[in-house]
């Protein structure tokens, strides 16, 4: 079982919708958890720390469930520049585990 | 920009060819660590350096090898290279603890023929 389970997508959506991304971690001494934003051809980039509380940020809202292992990622009136692979990244024991990331297209 | 830079941005090497890719970290960060980024495939971890010692490996060869030096800057080889070795090569730099943000150069685009 991989330690960051995400599902690849892509997801098509049209402008305005709203789409969420879920992703399960295997290892139950995770220690923090972040949503990273991948561009085509581009380096990771945080686009917001997960907290046990939820937290939002915009648009975006994320969510972590310690006892199911669980972390979403909810994103409200989708804009054409939210296109990207959205990664689910886990800290364990000091060390930045990657999911394989879900891709959004974003449509007129 | 995030501070963090590799160098150099594209490569290309013959099978069999061993290489050597560079990361200056950003200013204040202590931990470096290693990412090979295959087409369509999250980040995987190959390994990270905290003050100089490797302090923790993912699932790659011995042939993955790397250096962290007292600037914190880092570099990462490979020897023996094989066509799957094709990849990039992500470099991210932070401070260890916490809940930190890791940045991450723009990474080095490697192919091997």
């Amino acid at each position: 079982r991989k330690e960051v389970e995400q599902d690849p997508g892509p997801f098509n959506v049209p402008e305005g919708a709203t789409v969420a991304f879920n992703c399960t971690y295997s290892n139950s001494a995770s220690q923090s958890f972040f949503w990273y934003r991948q561009d085509c051809r581009k380096e990771p980039k945080l686009l917001m720390s997960v907290y046990s509380s939820g937290n939002e940020d915009g648009r975006f809202t994320a969510q972590l469930n310690r006892a199911s292992q669980y972390i979403s990622l909810l994103i409200r009136d989708s804009k054409l520049s939210d296109s990207a692979t959205y990664l689910c990244v886990v800290l364990y024991t000091d060390k930045l585990i990657f999911g394989t990331g879900t891709r959004l297209q974003v449509f007129p | 920009e995030t501070g963090v830079t590799q160098s150099p941005t594209h490569l290309i090497k013959t099978r069999g060819q061993q290489v050597t890719l560079r990361c200056s970290s950003q200013s204040g960060h202590n931990t470096v660590s290693w990412y090979q980024q295959a087409l369509g495939q999250g980040p995987q971890f190959i390994f990270q350096y905290y003050r100089e010692e490797e302090n923790g490996r993912g699932n790659f060869p011995p042939r993955f090898s790397g250096l962290q030096f007292p600037n914190y800057s880092s570099e990462l080889n490979v020897n023996a290279l094989e066509l799957d070795d094709s990849a990039l090569y992500l470099c991210a730099s932070r401070r260890t603890g916490g809940n930190t943000e890791a940045f991450f150069g723009q990474g080095t685009r490697l192919t091997v023929v």
